[in-house]
Parts: C-alpha cells; sequence; structure tokens
C-alpha cells in the first residue's frame, strides 16, 4: 500500500515568487493536513482539508492557500515568497480527519528554501 | 493554549541501554496523543498512537504510556539500537474537535554501538 507522497521534494525559489506544493494521501484516505517544520517553531499546522473543503486553519498569513480535489490529492500554495518561508513542508493524511482525530501518516516532505 | 514540551532536548546512549523519553502537555482535555520518528531531512513516522481512554500502547520495543491526570506521556525504547537513533516527536490532538495536532519540539537520540 503506497504512503503519502509529496512532489516536489526539493525547490529552490526566490524572494517574491510563487509555489505549489502536491501531496498525494494514502489511498482511501480523505483527509489532508499541511504542516511547516522550521527550526525554530518546530512543527505547525497550516490547514487541513476533508472532502474538498478546508475544515481547519492554523495561524498563518493568506499568502498561505490550499485546496483538495475529488481523488483527495491536495496542494498548498505560498505566494510572495519570504526568506522566512524556507521550510521542510509536511503533508499527512487519515481515515477520519483531524476532526475524528484518527492517526496520521505523513509524506516525506518537500523542502523549500528561498533565496 | 496547550503547550507540549519533550525534554531532555538530546540524549546519547550505549548501544542496548534502555531509555525514556518524556513528553508533557500543559492541557489535559486531549483526544488522543501520537509519537512520531523523524529521521534526518525526511517526514515523520508514526509509532505509537494512544487514545485519550488508554494508558498505554506497545509495539514491539517500544511502549508509550499516558496518564491525562498529569499531563504527561513517555515513550520506553528497549535494549536500544544505532538504528533507533533519530529525533523523536510526541504530539497532542486537543479534545475540541477539528482541530490540528500540536507537536513538542522532539528529543534527538543517538545511540552509539
Amino acid at each position: 500500500k503506497a504512503g503519502v507522497t509529496q512532489t516536489p521534494r526539493y525547490l529552490i525559489k526566490t524572494r517574491g515568487q510563487q509555489v505549489t506544493l502536491s501531496c498525494s494521501p494514502i489511498s482511501g484516505h480523505r483527509s489532508v493536513s499541511w504542516y511547516q517544520q522550521t527550526p525554530g517553531q518546530g512543527l505547525q499546522f497550516l490547514f487541513e482539508y476533508f472532502s474538498e473543503t478546508q475544515r481547519n486553519k492554523g495561524n498563518f498569513p493568506g499568502r498561505f492557500s490550499g485546496r483538495q480535489f475529488s481523488n483527495s490529492r491536495s496542494e498548498m500554495n505560498v505566494s510572495t515568497l519570504e526568506l522566512g518561508d524556507s521550510a521542510l513542508y509536511l503533508c499527512a493524511s487519515s481515515l477520519f480527519g483531524l476532526q475524528n482525530t484518527g492517526e496520521l501518516f505523513f509524506g516525506e516532505g518537500s523542502r523549500l528554501t528561498v533565496l | 493554549k496547550q503547550e507540549v514540551t519533550q525534554i531532555p532536548a538530546a540524549l546519547s546512549v550505549p548501544e542496548g541501554e534502555n531509555l525514556v523519553l518524556n513528553c508533557s502537555f500543559t492541557d489535559s482535555a486531549i483526544y488522543n496523543l501520537q509519537w512520531f520518528r523523524q529521521d534526518p531531512g525526511k517526514g515523520l513516522t508514526s509509532l505509537l498512537l494512544i487514545q485519550s481512554s488508554q494508558r498505554e500502547q506497545t509495539s514491539g520495543r517500544l511502549n508509550a504510556s499516558l496518564d491525562k491526570s498529569s499531563g504527561r506521556s513517555t515513550l520506553y525504547i528497549a535494549a536500544s539500537q544505532p538504528g533507533d537513533s533519530a529525533t523523536y516527536l510526541c504530539a497532542v490532538s486537543p479534545s475540541q474537535a477539528g482541530t490540528a495536532l500540536i507537536f513538542g519540539k522532539g528529543t534527538t537520540l543517538s545511540v552509539s554501538s
């Protein structure tokens, strides 16, 4: 059974650009969550999608957005990149979603470097 | 506001030792607590999930306990091996529906052969 797949694994952008990251959850999982991991702040919740609807959002600026498609695949977008957006972005999927607080399964992450 | 603390931040032990990693949380009203492992530059691997009604969970050489009333969880690793070297993270799911996991900063474990 395939795990959570994130693409791309690594990318380098410059300030002001935008980036789109993709996440394919485990087959059958309908919930996808996104987290940002930095050395200083650790892991912080970005947002969660369940059945194509954003159900929960963390404390991040509007430059961070996401969506989920009918096949449960999800994308997150960061516009007008800043140096502080450099981080490992992790996607997690679960069967029932955060509202039912099931076990989360994480992907390998997308490492974004902003120059 | 829920806060999760993991002590120590780093730990070095020789191979074969039994060890305990600690996790504490400020609000005892949680749905569950999950322990993860993260290797350098990699994603998180789920190790154990303890529901709020449970006291412990075991998987192989790993045993996790939960004491909600005191806001504490421990991860016990028996007979440690160099392959156990990684960062161990605990995360709690608050009791309010729809809220996200709150993570500790992790304990980085190094097991020497």
